[in-house]
């Protein structure tokens, strides 16, 4: 199946620094990708849809300048979390939609663990 | 608005046995389904999925599910768990109005499994 792989796995800061965090479809292009943050025992909450070349369309409640997503090619999505601070501090995951196929089916990055010190 | 219910935190089922996990949607109109499961270091992967049609839908690994609209469920059936099933378990609805990409989970159950 389609592979989507996101780096860092793990990421450790320190309060008041930005941290950029990639997701890469690695074999197919991903016209859509979406970024996801699970706390723990929680489910999934959508932050916000990336779409290449346009802005990113944001969920209510999350802070677009905190959160910037950049979707500069078809098989890159970056999500920056800007002057982190440790409630960032969460379980980021990216999806991936291919463009074409079953709406809905989406390929997902193994996760990204952001700890804020 | 769509919303998802997982109402087992956790779970734990003997090798060999049957698992049921259950699933509750709120959603107007004809859901598009999903399950996916989360083990440690990997991204969800999707074990089925359903969209219209026949209502037991078979999956990836031996799951199948079933969709049924009067109970407003759509709960996760193996005949015979294995050792390697030991998982975090989503449900997810799409939502309609953005072509079905843009999803909701519930909040997921985690499967132990037992010797």
């Amino acid at each position: 199946g389609a592979v989507v792989s996101q780096h860092p796995s793990r990421v450790i800061c320190k309060s008041g620094t930005s941290v950029k965090i990639e997701c890469r479809s690695l074999d197919f292009q991903a016209t859509t990708m979406f970024w996801y943050r699970q706390f723990p025992k929680k489910s999934l909450m959508l932050m916000a849809t990336s779409n290449e070349g346009s802005k990113a369309t944001y969920e209510q409640g999350v802070e677009k300048d905190k959160f910037l997503i950049n979707h500069a090619s078809l098989t890159l999505s970056t999500l920056t979390v800007t002057s982190a601070h440790p409630e960032d501090s969460s379980f980021y995951i990216c999806s991936a939609y291919p463009g074409q196929g079953a709406p809905g089916e989406l390929f997902f990055g193994e996760g990204s663990r952001l700890t804020v010190l | 608005a769509q919303s998802v219910t997982q109402p087992d935190i956790h779970i734990t089922v003997s090798e060999g046995a049957s698992l049921e996990l259950r699933c509750n949607y709120s959603y107007g109109a004809t859901p598009y389904l999903f399950w996916y499961v989360q083990s440690p270091g990997q991204g969800l992967q999707l074990l089925l999925k359903y969209f219209s049609g026949d209502t037991l839908v078979q999956g990836i690994k031996g799951f199948e599910a079933e969709f049924k609209r009067s109970q407003s469920s759509f709960n996760l059936r193996k005949p015979s768990v294995h050792w390697s099933d030991a998982a975090e378990y989503f449900c997810a609805v799409g939502r309609g109005n953005t072509g079905f990409q843009k999803l909701v989970f519930g909040t997921g159950t985690r499967l132990l499994v037992s010797p």
